[in-house]
């Protein structure tokens, strides 16, 4: 039975640049959730989406985009990104809005 | 709105002690709440979590956990620490009441570090 996988495992952008990080839910599960984890930080909150809309959002700017295919997989998107913006990107899915949460190995993200 | 509190950055303890590390919380309904644990360039692992029930909840690799609703506390337990036990132990809590948020509020965690 496959976790939750996240790709790519590290990323090396420039400011300004664009990136998009994706995750592929634990088999069974239907939500998705995305959370930023600076160092030395516990994750916050970025967004969760469900059945392809983005049902809660956390305290983060526009330049934070997401997506959920129908096969429940989902991509996080950054635009115009910010040295502030480097940080490892944790993925969690879960059954439903309201179900535990299980935690990809998440992206590292390093913005120059 | 909710929140959790881990007081201590760094917890010291000799291999085959008893470890604590402590959390405290803030909801206005009855929590929900999680201990997870991360390793280095890794992400979270579930490890054990409270809904009601037993005040003393067991978890994996030998962790326990103490609710205690009076002192708003959940903090993570281990009879004998192990080396391999060094890591990120992060405290979670989602409000159960009627409205609220899915999502858990997250610590800000707790670098634990067992000395042979």
């Amino acid at each position: 039975d496959a976790g939750v996988t996240q790709s790519p495992t590290h990323l090396i952008k420039t400011r300004g640049q664009q990136v998009t990080l994706r995750c592929s839910p634990k088999s069974g599960h239907d939500t998705v959730s995305w959370y930023q984890q600076a160092l030395g930080q516990g994750p916050q909150f970025i967004f969760q989406y469900y059945e392809e809309e983005e049902r809660q959002r956390g305290n983060f700017p526009d330049r934070f985009s997401g997506h959920q295919f129908p096969n429940y997989s989902s991509e996080l998107n950054v635009n115009a990104l910010l040295l502030g913006d480097s940080a490892l990107y944790l993925c969690a899915s879960s059954l439903a809005l309201f179900g535990e949460q299980f935690f990809g190995p998440g992206t590292r993200l390093t913005v120059l | 709105a909710q929140s959790v509190a881990q007081p201590e950055d760094q917890v010291n303890v000799a291999e085959g002690n008893p470890l604590t590390v402590k959390c405290t919380y803030s909801v206005s309904g009855n929590p929900y709440l999680f201990w997870y644990v991360q390793y280095p360039n890794r992400g979270l692992q579930f490890l054990l979590k409270y809904i009601t029930g037993d005040n003393l909840v067991k978890g994996s690799y030998g962790f326990e956990a103490e609710f205690n609703k009076s002192q708003t506390s959940f903090h993570l337990k281990k009879p004998s620490a192990l080396v391999s036990d060094s890591a990120l132990y992060f405290c979670a809590v989602r409000d159960m009441a009627t409205g609220g948020s899915y999502i858990p509020t997250f610590g800000r965690g707790t670098s634990l570090i067992v000395h042979p």
